[in-house]
This record gives structure tokens, sequence and C-alpha cells, in this order.
């Protein structure tokens, strides 16, 4: 079945540092991939998305790309803020209605 | 106001007894799901709709049970709640369309369950 595995956290940050989160995925066909964001006390909101293979996706200065050879979609970030403390989540979703989430991992970046 | 609503917010409940988690939406969204957010497994899907009166078991269905008698309302119920289902429940949506649209979902703010 569908899987998604992300690096376990917490990380810990200062402010302007870099950031990466790996997630791998296990999904048949061709899967679309997703990046949540949970900030503390709120529900899940979308940070980027990626449909097809070689696809960036972008938001808020976060990116991440979809390699179908690596089955990869790790979100980076070049200058992290304190209001990027939260718990990110990586997903997919291989038919039209379902998503896979990953275990999440929490940031805290510290001024 | 418009998006997707979840009540309560938190809930208390004793070993046995039936309670019931709210979910409106107000984008006429086909798609609603329910989730259970525990440390360690991310979310874990409960039960998914596809449309009124369309519903279909996910992951961790047991000892749940969902209804949508309209398209913007899913509540989801346990019969007779456990101590094992503590956890934070969220409802979600999505639209009817072509992929890729189909596959984002919009969240709501979460139900803090804890049942004693």
């Amino acid at each position: 079945g569908d899987s998604v595995t992300q690096m376990e956290g917490p990380v810990t940050l200062s402010e302007e540092a870099f950031l990466t989160i790996n997630c791998t995925y296990t999904a048949t066909g061709y899967p679309s991939l997703f990046w949540y964001v949970q900030y503390p006390g709120e529900g899940l909101q979308l940070l980027l998305k990626a449909t097809k293979a070689d696809d960036k996706g972008s938001n808020k200065g976060f990116e991440a790309t979809y390699r179908k050879e690596t089955t990869s979609f790790h979100l980076e970030k070049g200058s992290v803020q304190v209001s990027d403390s939260a718990v990110y989540f990586c997903a997919l979703s291989s038919n039209d209605y379902k998503l896979s989430f990953g275990a999440g991992t929490t940031v805290t970046v510290r001024a | 106001d418009a998006g997707i609503t979840q009540s309560p917010r938190y809930k208390i409940t004793e070993t046995g007894r039936q309670v019931t988690l709210m979910c409106h939406q107000t984008w006429s969204h086909s798609y609603m799901f329910w989730y259970r957010q525990d440390l360690g497994h991310g979310l874990r899907l409960i039960y998914y709709s596809a449309a009124a009166d369309i519903t279909d078991k996910g992951e961790v269905p047991d000892g749940y049970v969902v209804s949508r008698s309209k398209t913007e309302n899913f509540p989801l119920t346990l019969e007779s709640a456990t101590r094992s289902q503590t956890s934070v429940y969220f409802c979600a949506s999505s639209i009817q369309g072509r992929r890729g649209a189909r596959d984002t979902q919009y969240f709501g703010p979460g139900t803090r369950l804890t049942v004693l």
C-alpha cells in the first residue's frame, strides 16, 4: 500500500538557518505529493503540492521537487523565521480522494 | 463565515458514552473526510464521503459511525467511547473536479477529545 516516510524530529534551528525535511514515499502509479503545515493549536494547511514528476511546488519561501527516480519530495527553505515553527507533514494521494500522511516533523526556530 | 468548522473544539467524556463530533463546510465540496491525529502516527483516515448519502471506511473505522444526509455536514459518532479513542480529530473536505484539484484537502481546526 501507499506509505510516506519523513525524517523524525524534533528539529531545532536558529533564525535564518537552512531547513531541509526529508520525505520519501511508496505508491502505485503516479501520486500527487503534498506538504501540509500545522501551526500550534490549528488545523493543517496546504503548504505546497506537486502533481507530476519534476514539478516543483513552492510557497512562502518553501520549495519541494517531485523526484520520481528517488521517490522523494524533500522540503527546503533557505532562511527560516520564528514564525515557521510548526509541524510539517508530507503526504501523497495516489487516487482521487485519499491522503496518506507521514508521521510529521516538529520544527522549532529560535530567535 | 465561509470555510470548514468543527464542534466542539474540546470534549471530555467517559468510557462507554456516545459522543458526536460535528463538521460543517460552506464550500459545497463533494468529498469530506475524518482523520485522527496521534503522536507518531501522523493523520489516519477514519471515514470519508464522496457525496451526500455515500460513505466508506478508511484505515481505522472500528468504533466509529458516520452519516451524511446533507452535503455540508459530516458528523462522526463514537458509539461507545474507549480510552484508545482519545485523540485529536480533524475533518477535511475537497472539491469535485479534475485530478489534482480533488487531491487538495482543506482542514478544519480540530476537536480534541479525551476519554476518561
